[in-house]
C-alpha cells in the first residue's frame, strides 16, 4: 500500500513569491494533518482536517497561509507571499481517525526562501 | 556560525548495547503518549504508544515507560542496531473534549556506532 505522498520534495523561491504543496494521504484515512518542522525541532501542527472540514487551524498563520482539502482526499497548503522565516519542512500526515496517535507521515516538502 | 535549534540532545551507543531515550513532558493533563523515529530526510515514523493508565508497554525490541508523578517518559531500545540511528521524538496529547492535538518534543539524536 502506498504511503502518504507529498510534492514537491524541494522548493526554492524568493521572498514574496507564492508556493503550494500537495499531499495525497493513505487511502481510507479521513484525518489529514499539515505540520511545520524547523531544523532541529519537533513537528508543529498547522491544520487538521476531518474529511473536508478543517477542525483545528488555530496554529495556521491565516494572513499568508491557506489550505484546502476538496472532496476530503488530497490537500494543498499554500503560502502567499512567502517570507524568509517560512523556510522549513512542511510535513503532511494522515490517520484512520482523530483518536489515534499513529500518524503516517509523508517525506515532507523542504522549502527554502531566499 | 551556529544556528538556533541544532543543539539536539544526543545519545551515542555501541551496536548491541541497550539505549534509553528520555523525555520530560509538560502537561499533567496529557493522557496519551507516543514515540516517533525520524531518519534523515524522511518523515517521522510511529514506534509505540502508551496511555496514562499504564506505566509500561513493550513492543518488538522497544519498551516505553511512563512516570506520571514526575512527568517523565522513556524509550528503551534493546540490542541497538545501526538502523536505529535517527532522531527520536516523544509526543503527548491532552485529555478530554475534542482536543486530539499531538504536541511533539524537541527530539533526541541517537547515533549507533558499529
Amino acid at each position: 500500500e502506498a504511503g502518504v505522498v507529498q510534492s514537491p520534495r524541494y522548493k526554492i523561491i524568493e521572498k514574496k513569491q507564492p508556493v503550494a504543496f500537495w499531499c495525497n494521504p493513505i487511502s481510507g484515512h479521513n484525518t489529514l494533518y499539515w505540520y511545520l518542522q524547523n531544523l532541529g525541532q519537533g513537528p508543529e501542527l498547522l491544520i487538521r482536517y476531518e474529511n473536508e472540514e478543517a477542525v483545528d487551524d488555530s496554529q495556521l498563520p491565516k494572513d499568508r497561509f491557506s489550505a484546502e482539502r476538496l472532496k476530503g482526499v488530497d490537500s494543498t497548503l499554500k503560502i502567499q507571499p512567502a517570507e524568509l522565516g517560512d523556510s522549513a519542512v512542511y510535513l503532511c500526515a494522515s490517520s484512520l481517525g482523530r483518536a489515534t496517535g499513529e500518524l503516517f507521515f509523508g517525506e515532507g516538502s523542504r522549502l527554502t526562501v531566499l | 556560525g551556529e544556528s538556533v535549534g541544532l543543539h539536539l540532545p544526543t545519545l551515542s551507543v555501541q551496536e548491541g548495547d541497550n539505549s534509553i531515550i528520555n523525555c520530560a513532558y509538560s502537561n499533567s493533563a496529557s493522557d496519551y503518549f507516543i514515540w516517533y523515529k525520524q531518519e534523515s530526510g524522511k518523515g517521522p515514523q510511529f514506534i509505540i504508544d502508551i496511555r496514562s493508565n499504564m506505566d509500561k508497554r513493550q513492543g518488538q525490541r522497544v519498551t516505553v515507560l511512563l512516570n506520571k508523578t514526575v512527568k517523565h517518559l522513556s524509550l528503551q531500545i534493546a540490542a541497538t542496531q545501526p538502523g536505529d540511528s535517527a532522531v527520536y521524538f516523544c509526543a503527548e496529547r491532552g485529555s478530554g473534549g475534542s482536543n486530539y492535538k499531538l504536541t511533539f518534543g524537541k527530539g533526541t539524536l541517537l547515533t549507533v556506532n558499529p
